[in-house]
């Protein structure tokens, strides 16, 4: 059974701190990453992939990948009080054609 | 309009009725996807159409039924459904293959919130 594995949280850090979700995946052959944000009540919205090990950053956001860890992150600089979401992280497994498979998600909690 | 729409965004139904979710993508995609989501649960993926032809049926149930007339459009057939039903149906869709671009990010509708009484 592939998996993706996240801590369900809830993760809770104040406004204008870094926030670091982390996901680990049971395949060591997936090569495509993602990141979604999903508000409560609505559907989730892709945020960040990525395929190659390293950093790659869009804006406040950071994804993390370390394939030989099987590790992928996801870091949120300047966390503001809209970023308070379940961030779910998904993978596509090798010979998995086009299946993406999702954790549970992660609820980032941005405080005051 | 554009990005994936999903019509109704609520359905109420009992367990007798016919009815079905309809999903329509504008991004040129040529893959769509169902998921189920219930609380506290990994998104479930139901279906997949790539290039109209479906390829992965996750054993669901046959009171669920597919349809993809076409690369834009994409319909979830419901009938004698149980209360377990109840959950949120997305419908996503990515460029799967074809015109030299593939991409495995899927981009999601806003869902349709269903009940079954």
């Amino acid at each position: 059974q592939k998996e993706v594995e996240q801590n369900s949280g809830p993760l809770s850090v104040p406004e204008g701190a870094i926030a670091s979700l982390n996901c680990t995946y049971s395949d060591r052959g997936s090569q495509s990453f993602f990141w979604y944000r999903q508000y409560s009540g609505k559907s989730p919205e892709l945020i960040m992939s990525i395929y190659s090990n390293g950093d790659k950053e869009d804006g406040r956001f950071t994804a993390q990948l370390n394939k030989a860890s099987q590790y992928v992150s996801l870091l949120i600089r300047d966390s503001q009080p809209s970023d308070s979401a379940t961030y779910l992280c998904a993978s596509k497994f090798s010979g998995g054609g086009n299946k993406l498979t999702f954790g549970t998600g992660t609820q980032l909690k941005v405080e005051l | 309009e554009t990005g994936v729409t999903q019509t109704p965004r609520h359905l109420v139904m009992g367990m007798t009725n016919k009815k079905s979710l309809k999903c329509e993508q504008h991004l040129g995609h040529n893959a769509m996807y169902w998921y189920k989501q219930s609380a506290k649960k990994p998104l479930e993926l139901m279906f997949v159409y790539s290039l109209e032809e479906r390829v992965e049926n996750n054993s669901v149930p046959s009171r669920f039924s597919p349809e993809c007339p076409n690369s834009s459009h994409l319909f979830l057939h419901l009938h004698t459904l149980q209360p377990e039903d109840s959950a949120l149906y997305l419908c996503a869709s990515s460029q799967d293959r074809g015109s030299g671009i593939v991409s495995h990010e899927q981009y999601f509708g806003p869902g349709t919130r269903l009940t079954v009484t």
